[in-house]
């Protein structure tokens, strides 16, 4: 099974300012036909996740644009431009490029400082 | 709009057996993969279960494979899980996920609680 690692696990962030978290795959996420199935969640206190980021950098509908997907490989970025006290939550990462299982990270948690 | 409603949760014994059910709406739903996807207290989420849109392949993850069987009525937009011999460790919220590109949109959730 792929392992995801994310880190850090606790990322406080003051009001405005930029956010950055990583996310590192065991092996390669290139999928055969080219493409990286690499996604980003949200998950709110209290609330259902969310997916914030297809295929590496692609932002769902509805996703604001101070969120940005990179990487490649085995390794990839979330970051949140300027951050809004709506994006405190648990963000997680999750693989589907080698499935069964499709494996998420343990959750990078955002608070305000 | 997108919805997927999950009920059929509750408190079970160990040993014991549930089935959930997710009434999806408002997509095409015969067109998409559907996952379970289950969350222990405090924890992350975890994949249990997938199945294709015409219902003919199924994965599981080890944990719970033997044990637990996912279906659908693509005449009904339904989803199951059925849950038998269950565990302690099988205690969570258990979602219904709709599969676009990777899982894309869950539902509120069902929560399972085993214990005696």
């Amino acid at each position: 099974d792929v392992v995801m690692t994310q880190s850090p696990l606790s990322l406080p962030v003051t009001l405005g300012q930029p956010a950055s978290m990583s996310c590192r795959s065991s092996q390669s996420l290139v999928h055969s036909d080219g493409n990286t199935y690499l996604n980003w969640y949200q998950q709110r206190p209290g609330q259902s996740p969310r997916r914030l980021i297809y295929n590496v950098s692609n932002r769902d509908s509805g996703v604001p644009d101070r969120f940005s997907g990179s990487g490649s490989g085995t390794d990839f970025t979330l970051k949140i431009s300027e951050v809004e006290a709506e994006d405190v939550g648990v963000y997680y990462c999750m693989q589907t490029t080698h499935l069964p299982p499709l494996t998420f990270g343990q959750g990078t948690r955002l608070e305000i400082k | 709009e997108v919805q997927l409603v999950e009920s059929g949760g509750g408190l079970v014994q160990p040993g014991g057996s549930l089935r959930l059910s997710c009434a999806a709406s408002g997509f095409t739903f015969s067109d998409h993969w559907m996952n379970w996807v289950r969350q222990a207290p405090g924890k992350g989420p975890v994949w249990v279960s997938h199945i294709f849109g015409d219902g003919r392949t199924t994965n599981y993850a080890d944990s719970v494979k033997g044990r637990f069987t996912i279906s659908r009525d693509n005449a009904k937009n339904m989803l199951y899980l059925q849950m038998n011999s269950l565990r302690v460790e099988d205690t969570g919220v258990y979602y219904c996920v709709r599969d676009t590109r990777g899982p894309d949109f869950w539902g509120q959730g069902a929560l399972v609680t085993v214990s005696s």
